[in-house]
């Protein structure tokens, strides 16, 4: 129950183009969703979070969709770059304030 | 915005001997902190949550007298990981959340434990 799927394992997409990651979770008492990028040999930093009270937040080139009756939530990142080439990580939690459950990670590879 | 640091970044000891890592929240008060364990490719895994002034509470799996974890001050957290072995070598991260600041949690920035 406290698990949190994500795919794909790994992702190419060229310069410009939109990177879709996809997470599943399963506990219905999670309320925050927060997705992290993480380079090499650093500590993740937050991209952008959603509550279940919204279906989507944007903001910049960062997108996450959210669907409640599915548990499913995605990071859309627009307008894709080279610099962007990183790990991405889905998190669920109870709160904001509590621990966080992981997904698997998605190495994204920007080309040019 | 809210920082917190990790000190060393990088340690390199024998089999046998104690590490001590610290993590420190250098702009806000920290009520609660975490420590995560990252392998190499791997997501990150919580080890335990701690609140200052009491004992940290550890998940499912983690020994508690291995990892030994201490939060003494509202800015301090230690993580002393005892009679340390090859498999314990990983990235260890903590995470703040705190008063005054949003209530995301704050990361920092890792420290790779290498046991030789």
């Amino acid at each position: 129950q406290q698990q949190v799927k994500q795919s794909p394992q790994s992702l190419i997409v060229q310069k410009g183009g939109i990177s879709i990651i996809n997470c599943a979770y399963e506990n219905t008492a999670f309320d925050y969703f927060p997705w992290y990028q993480q380079f090499p040999g650093k500590g993740p930093a937050l991209l952008i979070a959603i509550r279940p009270d919204v279906s989507e937040k944007k903001e910049g080139r960062f997108t996450i969709s959210f669907n409640k009756s599915a548990k499913q939530f995605s990071l859309h990142i627009m307008d894709s770059q080279p610099g962007d080439s990183a790990t991405y990580f889905c998190a669920a939690s109870l709160t904001p304030a509590s621990k966080l459950t992981f997904g698997t990670g998605t190495r994204l590879q920007v080309t040019l | 915005g809210a920082v917190v640091s990790q000190h060393p970044s990088r340690v390199i000891c024998k089999s046998g001997t104690s590490v001590k890592i610290e993590c420190r929240s250098l702009d806000f008060q920290a009520t609660t902190m975490f420590w995560y364990r990252q392998f190499p490719k791997q997501s990150l895994m919580l080890m335990a949550t701690s609140n200052e002034g009491s004992k940290a509470t550890y998940e499912q799996g983690v020994e508690k007298d291995k990892f030994l974890i201490n939060h003494a001050s509202l800015t301090l957290s230690t993580l002393t990981v005892t009679s340390a072995h090859p498999e314990d070598s990983s990235f260890y991260i903590c995470s703040a959340i705190g008063t005054g600041v949003s209530y995301e949690q704050y990361f920092g920035p890792g420290t790779r434990l290498t046991v030789t």
